[in-house]
């Protein structure tokens, strides 16, 4: 079983909503992280949160909104998707800060489908 | 920039043979390089982590190898099973304030 908590693990959305992904993990881990990941690619790095400051944005749409309200929750705010943002969103976590990262910790996943 | 490629997209064999899966990359040699195990519709496991001054680590049926002269890695599972069918993702870890780097990944698949 993974320590790392996602929810919603199913997302359907229209393009004109607003949803949230959330993310939890209980390790004491400094740095948490969103990728997407499409059928058959490796996981694409989004956003990476370091001591609850964003340290990293791999130039994502601003359609996309990162948030870490805390040590130990991630958020991943959706607003006008697109369909091709239709993949697989994991959370993950790593006890040092980004730049020294070590094993991350995935999440199990949401599946977000964009109609 | 660096780049990584795992050279089999796909690779079956034989319940009870050796799996070798590649793992490749250009420019300058990791720090550390790290593998994990993906099955569909999950998020990745991380399996083992090998250091850039370490040749061979081993973890039960597994073994990674680090040859940085070669800029390889390999990564064995001895005699496997139909469980170990999965996507194994190699990810070079730079460390020096960036983040890891997956390759695309082997689809295994262990035929019984």
């Amino acid at each position: 079983d993974t320590e790392v908590t996602q929810t919603p693990k199913h997302l359907v959305m229209g393009m004109t909503n607003k949803k949230s992904l959330k993310c939890e993990q209980h390790m004491g881990h400094r740095a948490m992280y969103w990728y997407k990941q499409k059928a058959k690619k490796p996981p694409e790095l989004m956003f990476v949160y370091s001591y609850e400051k964003l340290s990293i944005n791999e130039s994502v749409p601003s359609r996309f909104s990162p948030e870490c309200p805390n040590s130990s929750l991630l958020n991943l705010h959706l607003h006008a998707l697109q369909p091709e943002d239709s993949a697989l969103y994991l959370c993950a976590s790593s006890q040092g800060p980004s730049g020294n990262t070590g094993e991350l910790f995935f999440g199990e996943g949401s599946r977000l489908t964009v109609l | 920039s660096q780049k990584i490629e795992q050279n089999s997209e796909a690779l079956n064999i034989q319940e009870g043979k050796t799996a070798t899966l590649t793992c490749n990359y250009t420019n300058y040699s990791p720090a550390y390089l790290q593998w994990y195990r993906q099955d569909p519709g999950r998020g990745p496991v991380f399996l083992l982590l090998i250091r850039e001054n370490e040749k061979e680590k081993r973890k039960e049926r597994l073994k990674v190898t680090f040859d940085t002269t070669l800029k390889q890695s390999l990564f064995h599972i001895t005699a496997s099973q139909p469980a170990d069918s999965a996507t194994y993702l190699c990810a070079l870890d730079m460390r020096r304030n960036t983040p890891l780097v997956f390759g695309k990944g082997t689809r295994l698949s262990v035929i019984a």
